[in-house]
């Protein structure tokens, strides 16, 4: 149990719809971030928060956008879903938003979204 | 982040010694050498991680060759529970590192 929790656990929207989904960072992570999972694929970077900034974005377009709260949790939202946006969706905390050798992130146990 | 290859799948038996392979021949010096894990429908998980040293710890161990070429991640005594799919990601750390690039893995099935 890494203690990072997402909700919800499913979703389905249909294309053209906006969504929401929601982080709980590890007790004392201040640093969220939230990775893409296609079926069959590893993990893809989206974005990372650390202290209610953006701090570095991946291969994403604008439509994907994010929030981190003052108690550092954090949503993912997406607008204008299109069908490749079918995946499961993660969220990692970590304790510092660059990484020393012996920090690691953790991730919740994600969020399948269905675009349908 | 350098690029790794791996074995797309990997068989084991219960209670034998898992060697899972990974390829970072671009390698840079100050990169480190990451593996996760992912069981079925959860997040990726923390295995081990090293930069030269061989190391260990309560799940595995880390073989990086001489050259930083290449890495075996070992299981000691595979179990039922060690079936997932097994990421290297060959990494940096310090300022600006703030992602994990992820490849497709290896998937390893622990044989009963």
């Amino acid at each position: 149990e890494t203690g990072v929790t997402q909700s919800p656990t499913h979703l389905i929207k249909t294309r053209g719809q906006q969504v929401t989904l929601r982080c709980s960072s590890q007790s004392g992570h201040n640093t969220v971030s939230w990775y893409q999972q296609a079926l069959g694929q590893g993990p893809q970077f989206i974005f990372q928060y650390y202290r209610e900034e953006e701090n570095g974005r991946g291969n994403f377009p604008p439509r994907f956008s994010g929030l981190q709260f003052p108690n550092y949790s954090s949503e993912l939202n997406v607008n204008a879903l299109e069908l490749d946006d079918s995946a499961l969706y993660l969220c990692a905390s970590s304790p510092r938003p660059d990484r020393g050798p012996a920090d690691t992130q953790y991730f919740g146990p994600g969020t399948r979204l269905t675009v349908l | 982040d350098a690029k790794t290859t791996q074995p797309t799948s990997m068989d084991c038996a219960e209670g034998r010694a898992a060697n899972l392979p990974c390829n970072h021949s671009t390698i840079s010096g100050n990169e480190y050498v990451y593996w996760y894990r992912q069981i079925h429908s959860q997040g990726p998980q923390y295995i081990i991680h090293g930069l030269k040293n061989n190391e260990t710890n309560e799940m595995a161990s880390l073989i990086i060759t001489e050259d930083r070429k290449s890495s075996t991640l070992i299981l000691p005594h595979a179990t039922l529970r060690d079936t997932a799919v097994y990421y290297c990601i060959a990494s940096y750390s310090g300022a600006g590192s703030y992602q994990l690039t992820f490849g497709k893995g290896t998937k390893l099935s622990v044989i009963p």
